[in-house]
């Protein structure tokens, strides 16, 4: 199994501003996602983190506002810019080896954006 | 897009008793099911799972059964226990992997004693 590591794992940001989630993994998985839950709701791919170049992204989310980076098989970063309430959530960091069909999730990350 | 429905949103059980949850797709193509389970303030961890060429699964206490024809999926827990309680997720996907999971709504079960 994996062991994902995801920080920080909790903020509040003002309005207007962005921040950076970032992912480590503890062994080189094939596949790589960031997920969306609003509490107390299910959870919602953003999109699947590609080494080395860019992210694949789902309906309705865009690089501009979740920019996406995946240097290496075993780190990635999620941006949530120009952040609204709206963009209130726990964001989740989530690892998978391409021969099994396991996904590893991260603790999240919970931001209240005020 | 895929499209999973959950229900019940809420399920409460006594010590002992079966829960079931069911869980429904919209789209044929999906081949793989897998169901997380989410302790209050925990990650989401899987469970069991299935693919679409079984129709049956079990793992001690947990089984999933599939019906493709009907495009459901059910998880069976048996002699629930109260660590039993928590937010169980069902998914699918097209790819037959952990890639491009699509959620259901999730269903809350408190086992009482």
């Amino acid at each position: 199994s994996a062991v994902i590591s995801q920080k920080p794992s909790r903020d509040i940001c003002q309005r207007g501003t962005s921040l950076t989630i970032q992912c480590q993994v503890d062994s080189q998985v094939t596949m790589m996602f960031w997920y969306r839950q609003q509490p107390g709701q299910s959870l919602t791919l953003i999109a699947t983190a590609n080494q080395g170049s860019e992210a694949t992204y789902e309906s309705g989310f865009v690089i501009d506002k979740f920019p996406i980076s995946r240097p290496n098989l075993t780190f990635s970063t999620l941006t949530v810019s120009n952040m609204s309430p709206e963009d209130s959530s726990i964001y989740l960091c989530s690892g998978a080896y391409r021969d099994f069909t396991e996904a590893f999730f991260g603790q999240g990350t919970r931001l209240t954006v005020v | 897009g895929e499209n999973v429905e959950q229900h019940p949103s809420t399920l409460s059980v006594q010590e002992g008793d079966s829960a079931v949850i069911k869980c429904t797709y919209s789209d044929s193509a999906s081949n793989y099911f897998p169901w997380y389970k989410q302790e209050l303030g925990k990650r989401p961890q899987l469970i069991i799972d299935i693919r679409s060429n079984v129709g049956e699964k079990k793992d001690q206490r947990i089984a999933v059964t599939l019906n493709k024809t009907a495009k459901h999926f059910s998880l069976h827990i048996t002699e629930t226990q109260p660590e039993d309680s928590a937010v169980y997720f069902c998914a699918a996907s097209q790819t037959g992997t952990a890639s491009k999971l699509t959620f259901g709504t999730g269903t809350r079960l408190q086992v009482t004693l």
